[in-house]
């Protein structure tokens, strides 16, 4: 069985640009959830989407936005990047909303120059 | 508003040592509790959970935890440490909305 699948591994933008990461969760898993994770603020809960609705919103600013497709899989969309974004970006799948992450994914390195 | 301390910033025990895990949560009601490891090169795995029940709940590769309403604590242990144990380990607590918070993690060294 697949793990959850992030793209791209690795990510170098500059500031103002808009950038798209990918999530692919464990087949059967219909829940997906984003995390930030930097070394001051360690990990914080981006959002969470279950039957490619939001079902869940951490407290970060517009320009972080999301979406899910019918297939449960998912992107994160991070608008006019700032210096601040540079982060690990990580996603986990569930079987069913509300319920803790179960399996992660081993990130997207984004770094903002 | 619900938060998770991680009073410890980085352990360094020895090998065959007993651990001990600090963490504190700020909730009003009573929360879902987790820990997760996050070992170098790999994604984070969830250690074990608390729901309701038995404050002593036991998880995965020998660690256990103990749920103290009256210290607002959850701290993690294990009898004796591995080498392989050498990771950051995170708590984290669930509310009522389904939102997950995330403690700023503890390192942990473990030395021959």
């Amino acid at each position: 069985k697949a793990g959850v699948t992030q793209t791209p591994r690795y990510l170098i933008k500059t500031r103002g640009q808009q950038v798209t990461l990918s999530c692919s969760p464990i087949s059967g898993h219909r829940s997906v959830s984003w995390y930030q994770q930097t070394p001051g603020q360690g990990l914080q809960f981006l959002f969470e989407y279950f039957s490619e609705t939001q079902r869940n919103k951490g407290n970060f600013p517009g320009r972080f936005s999301g979406r899910q497709f019918s297939n449960s899989r998912s992107e994160m969309n991070v608008s006019t990047l700032e210096l601040g974004d540079s982060a690990l970006y990580l996603c986990a799948s569930s079987l069913a909303a509300g319920t803790q992450p179960q399996h992660f994914g081993d990130g997207t390195r984004l770094s903002i120059l | 508003a619900q938060s998770v301390t991680q009073p410890d910033i980085h352990i360094t025990v020895s090998e065959g040592a007993s651990l001990e895990l600090r963490c504190n949560y700020s909730y009003g009601a009573t929360p879902y509790l987790f820990w997760y490891v996050q070992s170098p090169g790999q994604g984070l795995q969830l250690l074990l959970k608390y729901f309701s029940g038995d404050t002593l709940v036991q998880g995965i590769k020998g660690f256990e935890a103990e749920f103290k309403r009256s210290q607002s604590s959850f701290n993690l242990r294990k009898p004796s440490v591995h080498w392989s144990d050498a990771a950051e380990y995170f708590c984290a607590v669930m509310n009522t909305g389904n939102q997950f918070y995330f403690g700023t993690g503890t390192s942990l060294t473990v030395i021959p």
